[in-house]
């Protein structure tokens, strides 16, 4: 069965302190890998979006990296305006999956 | 990119009633998608609606329950059917290819 994990569910940070989110899916034939931000009261906003195992992206703090089982959103000197949940998305041969997210917190 | 905007922000209803979800797209867009989000929780699809041909509707989602509209490549509608207190949940729509989508703001709904 496909699925898509994210960890942890909250993350809490000091401004500056730097570290990851993980995506971890099982799918049948992936198709694409997607990093969306969303801000509370407000739906998804389109981060990135990874083809296969090896490939990065980068937008300024953030860096998405994909291997065969597990994407990582690495987010470097982040500020308070990070704070946000981060969803995960895949699509394989069969359908369009989500991640439940993780809530990331900067703390100034 | 598209802007996507959504009517009603929210809404209230009695249980046994319907309600409709307007999304419109500041954009010709191929495909639009509906979403139900529970607060707190995941994106679950319900639909996809491209301009021209029947919504395909996901597993366990039928659509005598959300049927939807695609009258033209700007614009669609959810309709939320003989709502109990389980359709209590943010309704979202979008826009654009499974590789990138464009969301509108979402609809609250609460069923009374």
């Amino acid at each position: 069965e496909d699925q898509v994990t994210q960890s942890p569910e909250a993350l809490r940070l000091q401004e500056g302190e730097s570290s990851s989110l993980n995506c971890s899916y099982t799918v049948s034939g992936l198709r694409g890998l997607f990093w969306y931000r969303q801000d509370p009261g407000k739906g998804p906003e389109f981060l990135f979006t990874l083809y296969s195992a090896g490939e990065e992206k980068e937008k300024e703090r953030l860096k998405a990296t994909l291997t065969k089982k597990e994407s990582f959103l690495h987010i470097t000197a982040p500020k308070p305006e990070d704070s946000a949940t981060y969803l995960c998305a895949v699509i394989g041969n069969y359908q369009l999956i989500w991640g439940a997210g993780t809530k990331l917190i900067i703390k100034p | 990119s598209a802007v996507i905007s959504q009517k009603p922000s929210r809404d209230i209803c009695q249980r046994g009633t319907s309600l409709t979800i307007q999304c419109q797209v500041d954009s010709q867009v191929t495909m639009m998608f509906w979403y139900r989000q529970q607060p707190g929780q995941s994106l679950t699809l319900i639909a996809t609606a491209n301009q021209g041909s029947e919504a395909t509707y996901e597993s366990g989602f039928v659509i005598d329950k959300f049927p939807i509209s695609r009258p033209n490549l700007t614009f669609s509608t959810l309709t939320v059917s003989n709502m109990s207190p389980e359709d209590s949940s943010i309704y979202l729509c979008s826009a654009g290819g499974y590789n990138e989508q464009f969301f509108g703001p979402g609809t609250r709904l609460t069923v009374l």
